[in-house]
């Protein structure tokens, strides 16, 4: 049982190219998430999709698409990086019928944009 | 607008000592609240979330929180702190209903000295 995993680790772009980020979980969980974190603002959201099939916008998503491939996969993809989307992305899946709907988190992504 | 404060961006405490990391939150309803910790490198790690019941909450690794509803908060305790507790923690919401969205804190640097 991994978990939430999340693919890369580590990337480096320039301005401009695009890249997606994969993330998977055998949780069975409903719900899933993307985060970028950046020094002294927390967490921020940038989509999440409820269950398979639907994604909603989050706090920031401007820049940013994400594809809910199935129940185990959510993709966040950058079209056209720029140095600002620099940031640590974290996925996050959760389930409701987990009382208290529990998030569980992947290891992270580091992205830096030059 | 719905949000989460953890006042202190940083608590040092000596090893031994009970700690302290405090969570407020404005968000209508009843929320789910949630105490994440994150290591260096890694990803966030569930500790302890309040759903109803008790308002004193215990978690992972020694650590309680103490939900009080007149003074909307949610802080996070442990009697006798380690210096391997040293980490960032996060305080996190859910409003009860109406959305899948969580609400996270800007995060507090735990110190734990020897």
């Amino acid at each position: 049982n991994a978990g939430v995993t999340q693919t890369p680790k580590f990337q480096v772009l320039k301005t401009g190219q695009s890249m997606t980020l994969q993330c998977a979980q055998d949780m069975n969980h409903n719900s899933m998430y993307w985060y970028r974190q950046d020094p002294g603002m927390g967490l921020r959201l940038i989509y999440y999709s409820a269950s398979e099939g639907t994604t909603d916008k989050g706090e920031v998503p401007n820049g940013y698409n994400v594809s809910r491939l199935n129940k185990r996969e959510f993709s966040l993809r950058l079209e056209s990086a720029a140095p600002s989307q620099t940031s640590v992305y974290f996925c996050a899946s959760s389930d409701r019928a987990e009382g208290g709907d529990t998030q569980y988190f992947g290891p992270g992504t580091r992205l830096t944009v030059l | 607008a719905q949000s989460v404060a953890q006042p202190e961006d940083q608590v040092n405490v000596a090893e031994g000592n009970p700690l302290t990391v405090k969570c407020t939150y404005s968000v209508s309803g009843n929320p789910y609240l949630f105490w994440y910790v994150q290591y260096p490198n890694r990803g966030l790690q569930f500790l302890l979330k309040y759903i109803t019941g008790d308002n004193l909450v215990k978690g992972s690794y020694g650590f309680e929180a103490e939900f009080n509803k007149s003074q909307t908060s949610f802080h996070l305790k442990k009697p006798s702190a380690l210096v391997s507790d040293s980490a960032l923690y996060f305080c996190a919401v859910r409003p009860f209903s109406g959305t899948y969205k969580y609400i996270f804190g800007t995060g507090t640097r735990l110190k734990v000295l020897a």
